[in-house]
């Protein structure tokens, strides 16, 4: 069974404190796997795919990088509006369309 | 603007009722989904479709039913046998299998 462990749950930092989230997955076969971010009362936006270990993706403040078990989300100088719900999921090889959620970290950027 | 639609935003249901949630998209995408969101949980897959007139059930399939008759809609019913209906139901689309799911904005489901 494919499963996706999201730390830590909250995580709280002052503006320009820059730090990192985790994801570790446990899948058979990854096909991608990619980060959203959700605001309160909101649907997810989608943020990044990656596919194979060592790949690194960038989109402002955060930059994602994957190893063969784990994808870190590094968030550079970060700012009240980053504040959000980061959730990470995974699609294995053979699923075709199902997406394995995290319970997502739940970030806090205090000015 | 292309993107997926929800509606309502907010719903309200008594016990022992049927209620249909709305999705739509212009993305033109084949595939489309619907997902649950509780607090303190993972996003769960309830109905998904490939293409028209054709779904399969996901993990929590049970006391919901869908239906996909055109490309850009995939409404979803909460029929009262679902047992605990109260949470945050997401639609999400995409191009192909191997593709990032793109997300509506949510319709929030209370059951009275």
């Amino acid at each position: 069974e494919d499963q996706v462990t999201q730390s830590p749950e909250a995580l709280r930092l002052q503006e320009g404190e820059s730090s990192s989230l985790n994801c570790s997955y446990t899948v058979s076969g990854l096909r991608g796997l990619f980060w959203y971010r959700q605001d309160p009362g909101k649907g997810p936006e989608f943020l990044f795919t990656l596919y194979s270990a060592g790949e690194e993706k960038e989109k402002e403040r955060l930059k994602a990088t994957l190893t063969k078990k784990e994808s870190f989300l590094h968030i550079t100088a970060p700012k009240p509006e980053d504040s959000a719900t980061y959730l990470c999921a995974v699609q294995a090889g053979g699923s075709n369309y199902k997406l394995t959620f995290g319970k997502g970290t739940l970030l806090t950027v205090n000015p | 603007d292309g993107g997926i639609t929800q509606s309502p935003k907010y719903l309200f249901r008594k016990e022992g009722q049927n209620v249909t949630l709305s999705c739509e998209q212009n993305l033109n995408h084949d595939a489309m989904y619907w997902y649950r969101q509780d607090p303190g949980q993972g996003l769960r897959l309830i109905y998904y479709s490939q293409i028209v007139n054709d779904f399969q059930k996901g993990d929590i399939a049970e006391g919901y039913s869908v239906s996909r008759e055109k490309k850009e809609s995939f409404p979803l019913t909460v029929t009262s046998a679902q047992k605990n209906p109260t949470a945050f139901y997401l639609c999400a689309s995409s191009s192909s299998w191997a593709n990032e799911q793109f997300f509506g904005p949510g319709t929030r489901l209370t059951v009275l």
